[in-house]
């Protein structure tokens, strides 16, 4: 039973356009919403998060949108970098926060 | 360098065998988290320690155990290894037992091999 889920596999997209990641999740308990980055050979690198009370968080050029009533939510990377080449992960958590629910990732190309 | 360490980073055994990954948390964290990715999944959720109790078991077999030492290192057990077993397993940790502000910290994660 995948609770949250990743639909797209892979995103290419060229430098200096905007770049959208989805997560839909099925549990209407999830209380906490993140994002994490990873490099090939690397630990996922925590990037933004999101409480479920906000319905947008920004930080740089990173923003996170929640839409509740759709159980839906995605990252905005803006403008993007060939750096941000990595798989991104959306990960959520009910409000013990006692673990993270993680989706299977989308492999992000930043192509110059 | 996340802070978290783990060891040893690359791990080739038989099936059958027992192995132990170890994990140690970044400075100052209590709780220790322990994931495992398979190929093309997602990091599935095994167990959590708070400063030496367990707190929360996700999908862990029985052949798996672990264990958060007064150090506050962490040991992943596992045992009656399978094929399937092959996997990175990540450790993580956070302050404490409530919602940091930042999620866990990673470790780079040991990728097991069972042949």
């Amino acid at each position: 039973d995948q609770q949250v889920k990743q639909n797209s596999p892979s995103l290419s997209v060229q430098e200096g356009r905007i770049s959208i990641l989805n997560c839909d999740y099925t549990n209407s308990m999830f209380d906490y919403f993140l994002w994490y980055k990873k490099y090939p050979a690397e630990g996922p690198t925590f990037l933004i998060s999101i409480s479920s009370i906000k319905d947008k968080n920004e930080d740089g050029r990173f923003t996170v949108f929640l839409n509740k009533s759709a159980k839906h939510l995605s990252l905005h990377i803006v403008p993007s970098q060939p750096g941000d080449s990595a798989v991104y992960f959306c990960a959520a958590s009910g409000r013990d926060f006692q673990k993270l629910v993680f989706g299977t990732g989308t492999r992000l190309l930043v192509s110059p | 360098d996340s802070g978290v360490t783990q060891t040893p980073k690359h791990l080739i055994t038989a099936t059958g065998q027992r192995v132990t990954l170890r994990c140690s948390p970044r400075s100052g964290d209590l709780s220790v988290y322990w994931y495992q990715q398979s190929l093309d999944q997602g990091l599935q959720f095994l167990i959590q320690y708070y400063n030496g109790e367990e707190r929360a078991k996700g999908n862990i077999l029985e052949r798996f155990s672990a264990q958060q030492f007064p150090d506050l290192h962490s040991e992943l057990n596992l045992s009656s290894l399978e094929l399937g077993d092959s996997a990175l397993y990540f450790c993580a940790s956070s302050p404490g037992d409530r919602k940091p502000n930042y999620g866990y910290t990673f470790g780079s994660g040991t990728r097991l091999t069972v042949v």
